[in-house]
């Protein structure tokens, strides 16, 4: 079936720097997309989401930038904190305005603060 | 305002032992949702809630029921817990744009 997932399971970059973690996904119908963030033994955060009539969207620190040419969705972090450390999901959702039938997750990206 | 609920944190079960696992929101969310999340994968839907009174099918709904008690609960039941049912089980709301709310998670144990 069509899927959402990430190209790295594993990220690891040095505190200070920007962290850029990637996302392709593969239902052209897409419309809403979402990061999350999840720490361990929490549950998943709502970072920032994207409509399919946007291609960037700025946040506190985060920038999630999509491509519907390539299908491919990045979470981009600015000056990485140790706090950042965690597992990045992106989602999908066919549905203008999200939709009330539940969100497609990709697999997760672990993201690992050197000091 | 504590956003989602879910309890228990832990539960242990044997196989074919039955229970239900409760989650609650304050956030005014028409539509909430029941995932598992297994190791090393991201959340798979199991039912889904679009508003109370209505439940429907997600991705993995074997060996699963739900409730949409009222709006604030909705509830995931195990009828004969299996090992393959070991897992994080995560209820979240959603959003008025759907983007969804996560609770902080049943872990089960099924031996």
């Amino acid at each position: 079936g069509e899927s959402v997932g990430l190209h790295l399971p594993t990220l690891s970059v040095q505190e200070g720097d920007n962290s850029i973690i990637n996302c392709a996904y593969s239902n052209s119908a897409s419309d809403y997309f979402i990061w999350y963030k999840q720490e361990s033994g929490k549950g998943p955060q709502f970072i920032i989401d994207i409509r399919s009539n946007m291609d960037k969207r700025q946040g506190q620190r985060v920038t999630v930038l999509l491509n519907k040419t390539v299908k491919h969705l990045s979470l981009q972090i600015a000056a990485t904190q140790p706090g950042d450390s965690a597992v990045y999901f992106c989602a999908e959702s066919p549905y203008s305005g999200g939709g009330a039938d539940g969100l497609t997750f990709g697999k997760g990206t672990h993201l690992i603060i050197q000091p | 305002n504590a956003g989602v609920t879910q309890t228990p944190k832990f539960q242990v079960l044997k196989t074919g032992q039955s229970m239900t696992l409760q989650c609650a929101q304050d956030m005014n969310h028409n539509s909430m949702y029941w995932y598992r999340q297994d190791p090393g994968m991201g959340l798979r839907l199991i039912y889904y809630s679009a508003s109370e009174g209505t439940t429907d099918k997600g991705e993995v709904p074997n060996g699963y029921n739900v409730s949409r008690l009222n709006k604030r609960e909705f509830s995931l039941r195990l009828e004969s817990a299996a090992p393959s049912q070991t897992s994080v089980y995560f209820c979240a709301g959603g959003g008025i744009f759907y983007e969804q709310y996560f609770g902080p998670g049943t872990r089960l144990t099924v031996t």
